[in-house]
């Protein structure tokens, strides 16, 4: 089955530096990789996702890289702001069946004023 | 943006007890919603899969008998832990899916439920 793996697990970063999270694939069959973010005690949120059929996706302050060849993607973050703080998790599917996520082991992203 | 409620948020309750925990999707209708299982400091653990008006599927491992998924409606998933122990305490996350059948729909997650059993 798909395994997915994620680095780093923590990171820290200055207020208004990037920050950079990557996740591998093993399923070549994948399609499609959401990225989420949760914070303490709540549930994960959907913060970006791309699709196999594109290379690179851009929301405002975030971006998302994929290199289906390599099997790995990237979450990018420019201009980290405090409330980027959170636990960053990526995910992995593919269009066949449920379209069960798996997903990477998380990041604990903290950024420093 | 797609809203999952979930209810209730945080459950204490005694050893032995039931617990029912609901999942809605408020603004759409969920075909598939799935039912997570996540530990302090790990990652979100699938438990089962849940489709309107079939049965769920269950993950390897995860006892059947013991959490009991219902999915009656397009909008209402509910998760019961029967005979709850101190080992079910964890925090439970749903998610719901829209019903696009041929292409990835994202899952929009719940806000948790934190459940403490003494």
């Amino acid at each position: 089955g798909e395994n997915v793996e994620q680095h780093p697990s923590t990171l820290s970063v200055q207020e208004g530096d990037s920050a950079v999270i990557k996740c591998t694939y093993s399923d070549s069959a994948s399609n499609y990789f959401p990225w989420y973010k949760q914070e303490l005690g709540k549930g994960p949120q959907l913060i970006i996702d791309i699709r196999s059929n594109v290379g690179e996706k851009k929301d405002q302050r975030i971006a998302v890289t994929l290199n289906k060849t390599a099997k790995h993607f990237s979450l990018h973050i420019t201009e980290t702001q405090p409330e980027d703080s959170a636990v960053y998790f990526c995910a992995a599917s593919k269009n066949a069946g449920a379209q069960k996520l798996v997903f990477g082991q998380g990041t604990r992203l903290t950024i420093n004023p | 943006g797609a809203v999952v409620s979930q209810h209730p948020s945080w459950v204490i309750c005694k050893s032995g007890t039931s617990v029912k925990i609901e999942c809605r999707s408020l603004d759409f209708q969920a075909t598939t919603m799935f039912w997570y299982r996540q530990f302090p400091k790990q990652s979100l653990m699938l438990m089962a899969t849940s489709n309107e008006g079939s049965k769920a599927t269950y993950e390897q491992g995860v006892e059947k008998d013991k959490f009991l998924i219902n999915h009656a409606s397009l909008t209402l998933s509910t998760l019961t832990v029967t005979s709850a122990h101190p080992e079910d305490s964890s925090f439970y996350i749903c998610s719901a899916r829209g019903q696009e059948r041929f292409s990835n729909q994202p899952q929009h997650f719940g806000d948790g439920t934190r459940l403490s059993i003494l």
